[in-house]
């Protein structure tokens, strides 16, 4: 399962509301998981089942969609947050992620 | 709490062959498989397979068949990944992380820190 990520990058103000999508081949139902990666650390779950928040994930974080759509959204971008997010769709092993999204300082 | 350390970086040169090793704590080894993903110098994540904790049972995606090995030992926690036959192209970030739910609940989760494996001549 090919997955595809808009945009593959953006730059955004602390506050901003910012939304990344992601794009599954083939419909997966709600089989995606989310992640922050940073320079150097490995990544850190977010959201899976599309929409399930991660323990310990602050709320302005949130996940949406189901089939082949999905979509990230920060709903008020903190300092903190500047990063890589990756999708990962679970439906079908091999996992694939999906290329990424850099999200930095405006 | 539960964690994942990876063994340190690696340098090796081509043609040689490295194994990186994952030791878990704060949990049930045997109660979770051990995945393995790549992360090329300024790429994205690629899964290279997994091993079944409890019987040693092992899935390799179809770009490593033929060149990885992933074996465990559950007298101390710990999984390994070995790559063989390494090329320039195998240059990255190896992290091991545990597979945890099922079906769309699936997720990797926590993950290793990462061991820099770079290959050199």
């Amino acid at each position: 399962i090919q997955v595809t990520q808009s945009p593959s990058s953006l730059s955004a103000s602390v506050g901003d509301r910012v939304t990344i999508t992601c794009r599954a081949s083939q419909d997966i139902i709600s089989s995606l998981a989310w992640y922050q990666q940073k320079p150097g650390k490995a990544p850190k779950l977010l959201i899976y089942a599309a929409s399930t928040l991660q323990s310990g994930v602050p709320s302005r974080f949130s996940g949406s969609g189901s089939e082949t759509d999905f979509t990230l959204t920060i709903s008020s971008l903190q300092p903190e947050d500047f990063a890589t997010y990756y999708c990962l769709q679970v439906d079908t092993y091999p996992f694939t992620f999906g290329p990424g999204t850099k999200v930095d300082i405006k | 709490q539960v964690q994942l350390v990876q063994s340190g970086a690696e340098v090796k040169q081509p043609g040689a062959s490295v194994k990186v090793s994952c030791r878990a704590s704060g949990y049930n080894f045997s109660d979770y498989y051990i995945h393995w993903v790549r992360q090329a110098p300024g790429q994205g994540l690629e899964v290279m397979g997994w091993i079944d904790t409890i019987s040693g049972v092992t899935y390799y995606t179809q770009n490593f068949q033929g060149r990885v090995t992933m074996t465990r030992d559950t007298s101390i926690t710990t999984a390994y990944m070995q790559l063989s036959r390494l090329r320039s192209e195998d240059t990255g970030l190896y992290h091991c992380t545990r597979g945890v739910g099922t079906r769309s609940s699936a997720r990797f989760d926590p993950w290793g820190q990462g061991t820099l494996v770079t290959v050199s001549s």
